[in-house]
C-alpha cells in the first residue's frame, strides 16, 4: 500500500530564506504528485501538479521536482515571506489497485516564516 | 469562477440526528470524492464517484452514504452521526479521475455532541 511521508514535520525560517520541503512515497507506480497549501482551519489550495512523466514544475517562486524512481519530491519556495506560513501537504495518485482512485496524503510540513 | 462549494462550512449537531453536507462543482468534472481530516491521522478518503450513479468506497466509508444523481453534486450523508465523526470534511473534484489535478472545497467543520 502506498505510504507518503513528509519531513520535516515543522520548519521555521527567517523571511527571505529559501524553503525546502520534502515528500517521499513508497510505490513509484503513480499518475502524479500534487502539492497543496493549507491555512489553519481552511481548505486545500493546489500549488503544483507534477505528472509522473515530468521531472519538474514551476509556478512563480515555487518549484517542485519529482524523482519517481527514488520515490521523492521536493518543493522549493524561493525568498520566503511571512505570507508563506502555512501547512504544506503532498499527495500522490497511485496506479496500483489498492490505492487507485484516491489521493494518499503526507502528514504535512508546518512552515513558519518570521519577519 | 471555477470552484468546489461545500455547505455548510460549520455544523454542530447531536448524536443520531441525520445530516447532509452538500458539495457542488461548476467545472463539469466527472470525478468527485470526499475526505476527512483528523489530527494525527491526516486526510483519508471516505467515498468517491467516477461518474453519475457510480460510487465506490474509500478507506473509511463506515457511517457514511453518498449519492451521485447529477454530475455537479455529490452530497455526503450521515444517517446517524456519532462523536467519532467529528472532523473536518473536504469535497474534491477532478476532470479525469486520478490522472488529473484535484480541486478541493473550503471544508466543513462538523462537531457531533
Amino acid at each position: 500500500k502506498q505510504e507518503v511521508t513528509q519531513i520535516p514535520a515543522a520548519l521555521s525560517v527567517p523571511e527571505g530564506e529559501n524553503l525546502v520541503l520534502n515528500c517521499s512515497f513508497t510505490d513509484s507506480a503513480i499518475y502524479n504528485l500534487q502539492w497543496f497549501r493549507q491555512d489553519p482551519g481552511k481548505g486545500l489550495t493546489s500549488l503544483l501538479l507534477i505528472q509522473s512523466s515530468q521531472r519538474e514544475q514551476t509556478s512563480g517562486r515555487l518549484n517542485a521536482s519529482l524523482d519517481k524512481s527514488s520515490g521523492r519530491s521536493t518543493l522549493y519556495i524561493a525568498a520566503s515571506q511571512p505570507g508563506d506560513s502555512a501547512t504544506y501537504l503532498c499527495a500522490v495518485s497511485s496506479k496500483t489497485t489498492d490505492s487507485w482512485g484516491k489521493l494518499q496524503f503526507g502528514a504535512g510540513t508546518q512552515v513558519v516564516v518570521t519577519p | 469562477e471555477a470552484q468546489v462549494t461545500q455547505n455548510p462550512r460549520y455544523l454542530i449537531t447531536v448524536t443520531g440526528k441525520k445530516l447532509t453536507v452538500t458539495c457542488s462543482q461548476n467545472m463539469n468534472h466527472e470525478y468527485m470524492s470526499w475526505y476527512r481530516q483528523d489530527p494525527g491521522l491526516g486526510l483519508r478518503q471516505i467515498y468517491y464517484s467516477m461518474n453519475v450513479e457510480v460510487t465506490d468506497k474509500g478507506d473509511v466509508p463506515e457511517g457514511y452514504k453518498v449519492s451521485r444523481k447529477e454530475k455537479r453534486n455529490f452530497p455526503l450523508i450521515l444517517e446517524s452521526p456519532s462523536p467519532n465523526q467529528t472532523s473536518l470534511y473536504f469535497c474534491a473534484s477532478t476532470p479525469q479521475g486520478p490522472r488529473s489535478e484535484a480541486f478541493f472545497g473550503q471544508g466543513t467543520r462538523l462537531t457531533v455532541v
